[in-house]
C-alpha cells in the first residue's frame, strides 16, 4: 500500500520557467512533510518541509504547498535553473521524529 | 546545516564476506537515525530504526539477523550485512534526526557490490 504517491515518473522544462512537483497521500495520520533532492548514487539532500498546520511555505526559489482536505502537496520551483534537474523525493511522517515514507520520487529536467 | 556521514562510499566484498557501513551524525547528536536501502530507479526503502542505546526496529520482511544495527553512541550507528549475497548488492543510506527539528539529514550513501 503506498502511503505517498508521486504519479509523475518525470518532468521537463524549461530553464526560467516554473516547475511544479505534485505528491498525494493516503494516511491522515501524517502531519509533516519534507522535500528531497536527489542526485545518482548521493543521498537525499534536505530542500523544504511544512507542517500540517500551515498551508504554505517559502524559502527561496522554493515554495510547498499542502492542502489538507484533497491529501496533496506540491513543490514550487521558480525560477527554474539546470543545475535543479535531480529526482525529487516527497515524504511524509506522523510524528515528530517518527521514520518517514516517501514517494517513488519525480525526475525533474530542466533544460537550458 | 546538520551533517551526515557515511562510510565506505562503495565496497565490493565476496560472497559470505560480513561488511559493516558506519554512519555519523557530525554537527549534532541523534538520539534516533535510520537506514535505508534503495534499489536502482526505485525509492528509498526503510529497512530500520536505530535508537541509541537500544535495540533497532526493523520494518517488515528485513531479516534482522542479516542487517544488524548498533547505536552505540548519539553519533554513530552502524548497519553490519553479515554473509553477504549477490542479492544484498544495493545502495544504503543513513539518517540522522537533528535534535529540536522534524527533519532528517542523509548520509552520502554506500554502494554495495557482493561477488
Amino acid at each position: 500500500d503506498q502511503q505517498v504517491k508521486q504519479n509523475s515518473p518525470s518532468l521537463s522544462v524549461q530553464e526560467g520557467r516554473i516547475s511544479i512537483l505534485n505528491c498525494d497521500y493516503t494516511n491522515s495520520m501524517f502531519d509533516y512533510f519534507l522535500w528531497y533532492k536527489k542526485y545518482p548514487a548521493e543521498g537525499p539532500t534536505f530542500l523544504i518541509s511544512i507542517s500540517s498546520i500551515k498551508d504554505k511555505n517559502e524559502d527561496g526559489r522554493f515554495t510547498v504547498f499542502l492542502n489538507k482536505s484533497a491529501k496533496h502537496l506540491s513543490l514550487h520551483i521558480v525560477p527554474s535553473q539546470p543545475g535543479d534537474s535531480a529526482v525529487y523525493f516527497c515524504a511524509a511522517s506522523d510524528g515528530y521524529g517518527n521514520k518517514l515514507v516517501f514517494g517513488a520520487g519525480t525526475i525533474l529536467r530542466v533544460k537550458s | 546545516g546538520a551533517v551526515v556521514s557515511q562510510h565506505p562510499s562503495w565496497v565490493i566484498c565476496k560472497s559470505g564476506t560480513s561488511v559493516k557501513i558506519e554512519c555519523r551524525s557530525l554537527d549534532f547528536q541523534a538520539t534516533t537515525m535510520f537506514w535505508y536501502r534503495q534499489f536502482p530507479k526505485q525509492s528509498l526503502m526503510l529497512m530500520a530504526t536505530s535508537n541509541e542505546g537500544s535495540k533497532a526496529t526493523y520494518e517488515q520482511g528485513v531479516e534482522k539477523d542479516k542487517f544488524l544495527i548498533n547505536h552505540a553512541s548519539l553519533t554513530l550507528s552502524t548497519l553490519t550485512v553479515t554473509s553477504a549475497h549477490p542479492e544484498d548488492s544495493s545502495f544504503y543510506i543513513c539518517s540522522a534526526g537533528a535534535e529540536a527539528k522534524n527533519i532528517q539529514y542523509f548520509g552520502a550513501g554506500t554502494r554495495l557490490s557482493v561477488l
